[in-house]
């Protein structure tokens, strides 16, 4: 089945800094999808983005298909924003098959 | 608020007993899926359901597990004899075109 790798593990940084997060899939996907989980485990979507860039305020993702990557992109980030972000993928109309996320920290 | 419901929120139990978990997933949604989710690791998919057809199930369902929806609308999940080993978050998951998923906010299941 599909992998899906995830990076860095853990990220700490401090409030108003940028941050990139890496996701690479190990087969073409019909579906990528990204996901803030709150420290309530609430899965907030925060994309849905097989190909392309899409922006949605201070947050932007691209996923390069044909090289198997994704990229999610945290501008100015707050306190509010810690938590762990998953990349979720599918092959078709199938389980997403997430990966083990990266639990970002933002300090005041 | 993504719009897909669970209850309970929380559940303690002892180890044997039955648990029973609801989800209510967006109303024109005829699509849904149930995750478990351990410390640590994202999500894993345990079954999947197509209005009130049980189209897949994972290797992670064991016998003590069942799964229903019926009429298509809500669905339950329900654990026989839990184990210490059951202990995680259970997610539901309501499903737009293309597999768009979204969440509820989970049952997070603790057998002591």
């Amino acid at each position: 089945g599909i992998q899906v790798e995830q990076s860095p593990p853990d990220l700490i940084l401090q409030e108003g800094a940028n941050s990139t997060l890496r996701c690479n899939f190990s087969d073409s996907v019909n579906n990528l999808q990204w996901f803030h989980q709150n420290p309530w485990g609430q899965l907030i979507n925060l994309f849905y983005i097989p190909s392309g860039t899409k922006q949605n305020g201070r947050l932007s993702a691209t996923t390069v298909a044909t090289e198997r990557y994704s990229l999610l992109y945290i501008s100015s980030s707050q306190t509010t924003d810690s938590g762990v972000y998953f990349c979720a993928v599918d092959g078709g109309n199938t389980p997403l098959v997430f990966g083990k996320g990266t639990r970002l920290s933002v300090i005041a | 608020d993504t719009g897909v419901s669970q209850d309970p929120r929380h559940k303690i139990t002892k180890r044997g007993q039955n648990v029973t978990f609801r989800c209510d997933p967006i109303s024109e949604h005829n699509r849904l899926y149930w995750y478990r989710q351990t410390l640590g690791q994202g999500p894993e998919f345990l079954t999947y359901f197509q209005n009130e057809a049980q189209l897949e199930k994972s290797r992670l369902l064991s016998d003590r597990f069942s799964a229903e929806r019926p009429k298509g609308s809500f669905s339950t999940l329900e654990i026989q004899r839990t184990e210490q080993g059951d202990s995680a978050m259970y997610l539901c998951a309501s499903i737009r075109r293309y597999n768009e998923q979204f969440f509820g906010p989970g049952t997070r299941l603790t057998v002591l």
